[in-house]
């Protein structure tokens, strides 16, 4: 079974422009929640989407946004780029029948604003 | 914002020891979880604890609950230079989603051959 799968691993922008993160949930989970990874925040949730929903929301303002298709891919925006965005952005995905709170992880898209 | 604390921050043993880390949180939780992270990789999920588990073990993995300490531990036992990572804590709180992980700070471990 393949595993959770983020694009594009590495990205350069530089501050205002915008970015688009994608995310291919393991098969058969219909739950894709997002993460920001930075040294000084560490882990924070940003939301989580199940069946093209947004079932919960993190603290982090409008700029951030997401989205979840019918085959369960998800996708995250950053809008007008600041140079504290810079993070492992990370995605997880959970079998909802489960219920046990597990996630599974991708290895992340690194976003660097220059 | 963070759930809760780790520590040490960072622990440094030799291959062969055992390794303790510890996680605090505020809130009341329905399960805590271990995380291992290897530098700038995605997380991998180590072990489940429920709030009415006192002690759970998985292999060279020992992690306590004590609910009314608001507090675990993560027991790694005759560590390898393959457990050098980041381990975090995360709780799932008594409402909301399960999907939503509040992660601690994170113990960074170094095993030394």
């Amino acid at each position: 079974k393949a595993g959770v799968t983020q694009t594009p691993r590495y990205l350069i922008k530089t501050r205002g422009q915008q970015v688009t993160l994608s995310c291919s949930p393991i098969s058969g989970h219909r739950s894709v929640s997002w993460y920001q990874q930075t040294p000084g925040q560490g882990l924070q949730f940003l939301f989580e989407y199940f069946s093209e929903t947004q079932r919960n929301k993190g603290n982090f303002p409008g700029r951030f946004s997401g989205r979840q298709f019918s085959n369960s891919r998800s996708e995250m925006n950053v809008s007008t780029l600041e140079l504290g965005d810079s993070a492992l952005y990370l995605c997880a995905s959970s079998s909802r029948a489960a219920n046990t709170g597990e996630l599974f992880f991708g290895e992340g898209s690194r976003l660097t604003v220059l | 914002s963070q759930q809760g604390e780790e520590d040490p921050q960072a622990l440094s043993i030799q291959e062969g020891e055992n390794a303790t880390m510890n996680c605090s949180y505020k809130t009341s939780i329905n399960n805590l979880q271990w995380y291992r992270q290897n530098s700038g990789r995605g997380l991998v999920h180590l072990i489940l604890i429920r709030s009415n588990e006192r002690e759970k073990h998985s292999g060279r993995l020992r992690v306590t609950l004590d609910t009314s300490k608001k507090s675990s531990s993560l027991l790694i036992t005759a560590s390898r230079a393959a457990d050098t990572a980041s381990y975090f804590c995360a709780t799932v709180g008594n409402t909301g989603t399960a999907s939503k992980l509040t992660f601690g700070t994170g113990t960074r471990l170094q095993v030394t051959l």
